[in-house]
């Protein structure tokens, strides 16, 4: 089977920087991808990491190390806005590549 | 518009009373899902379709069932709905599993569910 851990909850202030942690433990291994939820609404795509290193869109960047079975969302410059469920979901081949999502963490933004 | 869309929005429902979620896709997708979202539990997956008359259980399968007789449609049966189906209940599709791995799903706004 598949698991990770993140955090529960998160505090920042606006215009800060916060980092979300995400760990997993899976079997072959495909992908790190990640999620942005407001209040219930429709879960968004954020951003996807296969191979180690970061990636960057925007405000947003994400990390992978595959050897430690380690990743992190990081959001630069925080907004009110950015408030908000985020989710790491890992991909791997034993389960089909079909992502299994961690329990999400709720980001704070303070003003 | 692309698109994934659910109904109804809000139920509440009593226990053993058959009710059907709809989910309907204009997008062409391959692989369509459903999930449930309880609080401090994330998405866990109930049911998945790779393609027409193609489904298996997710992590969550008991209590409910699905069919894809057609592309566009992922119904969320529930038989006998009971107290602990009680949740917040999302359809997601994409082209295909892999490409959704990849480039994420696109998911519909939910659907509230009480079963009293």
């Amino acid at each position: 089977g598949q698991s990770l851990e993140q955090p529960s909850e998160v505090t920042a202030v606006e215009g800060a920087i916060v980092q979300i942690n995400c760990t997993y433990q899976t079997s072959g291994f495909y992908g790190l991808s990640w999620y942005q939820q407001h209040d219930g609404g429709a879960p968004t795509f954020l951003s996807y990491n296969a191979l180690d290193g970061l990636e960057e869109t925007g405000r947003f960047s994400s990390f992978l190390s595959r050897s430690d079975s380690y990743g992190y969302l990081l959001l630069q410059e925080l907004q009110m806005k950015d408030s908000a469920s985020y989710f790491c979901a890992v991909s791997a081949s034993g389960g089909s590549y079909i992502p299994t999502f961690g329990r999400g963490t709720s980001l704070i933004v303070h003003p | 518009e692309a698109q994934v869309t659910q109904n109804p929005r809000y139920l509440i429902t009593v226990t053993g009373k058959k009710l059907t979620v709809t989910c309907s896709q204009n997008m062409n997708h391959e692989y369509m899902s459903w999930y449930r979202q309880d609080p401090g539990l994330g998405l866990r997956q109930i049911y998945y379709s790779m393609n027409v008359e193609v489904t298996d259980k997710g992590d969550v399968p008991e209590g409910y069932k699905v069919s894809r007789k057609e592309k566009r449609n992922f119904p969320l049966i529930l038989e006998s709905p009971s107290p602990n189906q009680t949740s917040l209940y999302f359809c997601a599709s994409a082209p295909d599993h892999i490409t959704g791995a990849n480039n994420g799903y696109t998911f519909g706004s939910g659907t509230r569910l009480t079963v009293v």
